[in-house]
């Protein structure tokens, strides 16, 4: 069975531009959590969510949004994007709503540099 | 923000048991405790997780004070494949469910 896959899993940006990721949960999970994971830190939670439905928003600014497909699908996009948007972003999927006692499974990320 | 406390760094020796530990003071009743680890570039692998019971499953042990304030997570033979960041993590209603990673523990695991 595939596991939560993302693409692209590297991708290079230049300042001011703008970036989309893509995460497709595993199959039957209907909740998608997306991180952020600078350099020697922890993953830092960014937004859940399930059954299309945005469940919990971290803090970050507003140039971060997501949203999530029919197929449990989800897309990350970061608008103007600074250097220290720089970092590993993970995809996070359950088959719960969240409010739950159960773990996530996380995909290997997209690692995004921006120069 | 995190809850929890845990050394920055540990080693231990192959084939012996690898006894991480995790301060959780704040911890609420309705709060379980779970256990993460992250491999050099990959995403994190959950581990185990428990409420008050201790747990065990086919890769830890993880054992909760009575008073549920610290927890250790037991590798009871540690690999080489063992060495990577651990994150001891509490989640439940109070924190959004959400997970939140402090900076964990970096297990190395010596030949």
């Amino acid at each position: 069975d595939a596991g939560v896959t993302q693409s692209p899993t590297h991708l290079i940006k230049t300042r001011g531009q703008q970036v989309t990721l893509r995460c497709s949960p595993i199959s039957g999970h209907k909740s998608v959590s997306w991180y952020q994971q600078v350099l020697g830190q922890g993953p830092q939670f960014i937004f859940q969510y399930y059954e299309k439905e945005e469940r919990g928003r971290g803090n970050f600014p507003d140039r971060f949004s997501a949203r999530q497909f029919p197929n449990y699908s989800s897309e990350l996009n970061v608008n103007a994007l600074l250097l220290g948007d720089s970092a590993l972003y993970l995809c996070a999927s359950s088959d719960k709503n969240g409010r739950d006692r159960y773990g996530y499974t996380f995909g290997s990320g997209t690692r995004l540099t921006v120069v | 923000d995190a809850k929890t406390t845990q050394p920055p760094s540990m080693d231990c020796a192959e084939g012996r048991a690898a006894n991480l530990p995790c301060n959780h003071s704040t911890i609420s009743g309705n709060e379980y405790v779970y256990w993460y680890r992250q491999i050099h570039s990959q995403g994190p692998q959950y581990i185990i997780h428990g409420l008050k019971n201790n747990e065990t499953n086919e890769m830890a042990s993880l054992i909760i004070t009575e008073d549920r304030k610290s927890s250790t997570l037991i590798l009871p033979h540690a690999t080489l494949r063992d060495t990577a960041v651990y994150y001891c993590i509490v989640r439940g209603p109070n924190t959004g469910n959400q997970f939140y990673f402090g900076t964990g523990t970096s297990l190395t695991v010596i030949p």
